[in-house]
């Protein structure tokens, strides 16, 4: 148990909707980074929050995009879906907004796009 | 291409028998990452290497960090089924909080 949680766990959206994933970080945590990972792949970094800043940010459109709260959980929102946003979608919390400190992922939610 | 190159792909070992699965990146380290996942869940820590010659043990788990040749090695000693999943290295290569993961190594030990 890594104390990261993640909500819905699985999800189903038709092609052109939006949707709202969430995450709670470990406690003491300031950091949270999403990943979407598809299928027999390695997870791709789409954006990291630390302490409610956009903290670095991959190679996704701007239909993806996120929020952190005072409390530092987050949200990922992607709009427009696409059949190809079919993926297991990964936040991780780490304390400091920098990769040299430990990120703990979340147990993941299930986005199929239909 | 990807970034982060692991092989082999997949393993499939025997219980009990030693392997070790590496991970290459194309560009210089700023520290590499091994995580443990079990199919469609989140991963697990294993491991954290930042600099050169750096290795570290845990349990069975044995993790080393080449930083010349860009390259670290994850070996299992005397492997059990436990043991089984997929292991991907992850490290910033671009030293800006952007994470790169390898595709994973899918391990497969056989009772």
């Amino acid at each position: 148990e890594t104390g990261v949680t993640q909500s819905p766990t699985h999800l189903i959206k038709t092609r052109g909707q939006q949707v709202t994933l969430r995450c709670s970080s470990q406690s003491g945590h300031n950091t949270v980074s999403w990943y979407q990972q598809a299928l027999g792949q390695g997870p791709q970094f789409i954006f990291q929050y630390y302490r409610e800043e956009e903290n670095g940010r991959g190679n996704f459109p701007p239909r993806f995009s996120g929020l952190q709260f005072p409390n530092y959980s987050s949200e990922l929102n992607v709009n427009a879906l696409e059949l190809d946003d079919s993926a297991l979608y990964l936040c991780a919390s780490s304390l400091g907004g920098h990769t040299k400190n430990i990120q703990y992922f979340g147990a993941g939610t299930r986005l199929s796009v239909l | 291409s990807q970034e982060l190159e692991q092989s082999p792909q997949s393993l499939i070992v025997q219980e009990g028998k030693n392997l070790t699965i590496n991970c290459t990146s194309s560009k210089t380290l700023y520290g590499l990452y091994w995580y443990k996942q079990k199919y469609g869940e989140g991963l697990i820590f294993l491991m954290m290497l930042q600099k050169g010659g750096e290795e570290k043990s845990h349990e069975k788990i044995t993790a080393k960090l080449d930083e010349k040749k860009q390259q670290s090695s994850l070996h299992i000693t005397a492997s059990q089924p436990s043991h089984a999943g997929i292991y991907l290295c992850g490290a910033d290569i671009r030293n800006n909080n952007d994470m790169r993961f390898g595709a994973g190594t899918r391990l497969t030990v056989k009772p």
